[in-house]
């Protein structure tokens, strides 16, 4: 499954599937990305982030790529679980202003069993 | 791990009242932050903090002051509660290095006004 920028709230994948959440981020400026994930009643939890000088980052069972071109910032699932369901949140940063993150509305992502 | 700690998760408050809302984080992070988060609106920082005794205004610090006495705990003040701070209030901590690392983010007060 795959959403459409940031107008698609909810996605929903099956279990087994790969998700894929994208983002369209604001500012060319920003220099650092950070995806988090948001399980109901739960604080947002750090999942993965991405420098401006890569293009793609691995982590276990995620993957982030950027597009510096067209602003364009994607997670991508394997192998989606019931545990992944929850709201995952873009944000972008500028390299020394710390207090400047700018958040995505979120995707809630869904896991049909 | 990292832990930040919001002493609580849910707090009924009337109109007027004078409300404290506490973060401690256990990570030495110079860095400390609040955010609240509404539906349709996102994230949107309220204040932020470098060091202690520091403070800087983010976007919306209208009705909110706050406080740090301590390095490790970030106290948010609402001076005059209104309804229109029902919200949920989030608490983050970040290290204080050159480079930017993610926010580690509290669990979350969930405040009502009446």
């Amino acid at each position: 499954g795959e959403s459409v920028g940031l107008h698609l709230p909810t996605l929903s994948v099956q279990e087994g599937d790969n998700s894929i959440i994208n983002c369209a981020y604001s500012n060319s400026a920003s220099d650092y990305f950070i995806w988090y994930k948001q399980e109901s009643g739960k604080g947002p939890q750090f999942i993965i982030d991405i420098r401006s000088n890569m293009d793609k980052r691995q982590g276990q069972r995620v993957t982030v790529l950027l597009n510096k071109t067209v602003k364009h910032l994607s997670l991508q699932i394997a192998a989606t679980q019931p545990g992944d369901s929850a709201v995952y949140f873009c944000a972008e940063n500028k390299k020394t202003s710390y207090d400047k993150v700018i958040f995505g509305p979120g995707t809630s992502l869904s896991v049909i069993p | 791990d990292v832990k930040v700690t919001q002493s609580s998760r849910y707090l009924v408050k009337r109109t007027g009242e004078k409300v404290f809302l506490e973060c401690v984080q256990d990570m030495d992070h110079e860095n400390m932050f609040w955010y609240r988060q509404d539906p349709g609106l996102g994230l949107r920082l309220i204040y932020f903090s470098y060091d202690v005794k520091m403070k800087e205004k983010g976007d919306i610090p209208e009705g909110y002051s706050v406080s740090r006495e301590k390095k490790e705990r970030f106290s948010l003040i609402l001076e005059s509660a209104s309804t229109n701070q029902t919200s949920m209030y989030l608490c983050a901590s970040s290290p204080g290095t050159r480079y930017n690392s993610p926010l580690h983010f509290g669990n979350g007060t969930r405040l009502t006004v009446t």
